[in-house]
């Protein structure tokens, strides 16, 4: 079974400065890996998604994440937030089990909170 | 529509009753997903459905949760004897094929127990 865990539930940062949002994960076999945004009152949307390839993955809105076999992570990362980053961000894995279904399981969320 | 609708939005019951929510998820999409979101706890998994195959049932919390999909599209979500600690976000989810892609979740059903 695969299990996340987002080291911070809150993270301040003043805009413009660089923010990075750490993710860790667990599993026993090759997985895909996912940050989902959610910004106040809405649903989640992709940010970006490593399934292989490149270990520097590039999303929407001027985020990167890396792909880190070897400590088991995908912290996300931005040079310059603004204002409008302001959303909580979760970290996702999927792994595909013996039924072949690809369930995909969610971090605790971290909340960023972009200070003018 | 363009993206996955759920109903109601909004739902205030009182402990005992059943409710029922909607989700209706993007045309074609074969992989429809339900996610429960409390307050701290992030995205709880619930369960899957995939085509024709049996439903991922391992999520769910109790038997008082069940789930169907019904023609492979719109998906009820239904809770019996709802409890307080039932009160929060239902999210639902689809994706296309069975690939490991993208998710598109609708903007959730929140349930409050009184």
């Amino acid at each position: 079974a695969q299990s996340v865990t987002q080291l911070d539930s809150q993270v301040p940062v003043f805009e413009e400065a660089p923010v990075e949002l750490r993710c860790n994960y667990s599993s026993s076999v090759s997985v895909y890996l996912f940050w989902y945004v959610q910004y106040p009152n809405q649903g989640l949307q992709l940010l970006l998604k490593y399934l292989s390839g490149s270990t520097l993955v590039k999303g929407i809105n001027g985020f990167e994440a890396e792909f880190n076999k070897s400590q088991t992570s995908f912290h996300l990362r931005k040079p310059s937030v603004h204002i409008s980053d302001t959303a909580e961000y979760f970290c996702a894995v999927s792994e595909r089990s013996g039924a072949g279904s690809y369930q995909l399981t969610f971090g605790k969320g971290t909340k960023l909170s972009v200070i003018p | 529509g363009a993206g996955v609708s759920q109903s109601p939005s909004n739902k205030v019951t009182e402990k005992g009753k059943d409710v029922e929510l909607r989700c209706d998820p993007i045309s074609g999409h074969t992989a429809l997903y339900w996610y429960r979101q409390s307050l701290g706890q992030g995205l709880e998994f619930l369960i899957y459905f995939q085509g024709n195959s049996a439903p991922d049932k391992s999520g769910l919390p109790s038997d008082r949760f069940s789930a169907e999909r019904t023609g492979g599209s719109v998906s009820t979500l239904t809770i019996q004897r709802t409890q307080q600690e039932d009160s929060a976000v239902y999210l639902c989810a689809s994706r296309q094929g069975s690939s490991a892609g993208e998710l598109f979740f609708g903007e959730g059903s929140r349930l409050t127990v009184l």
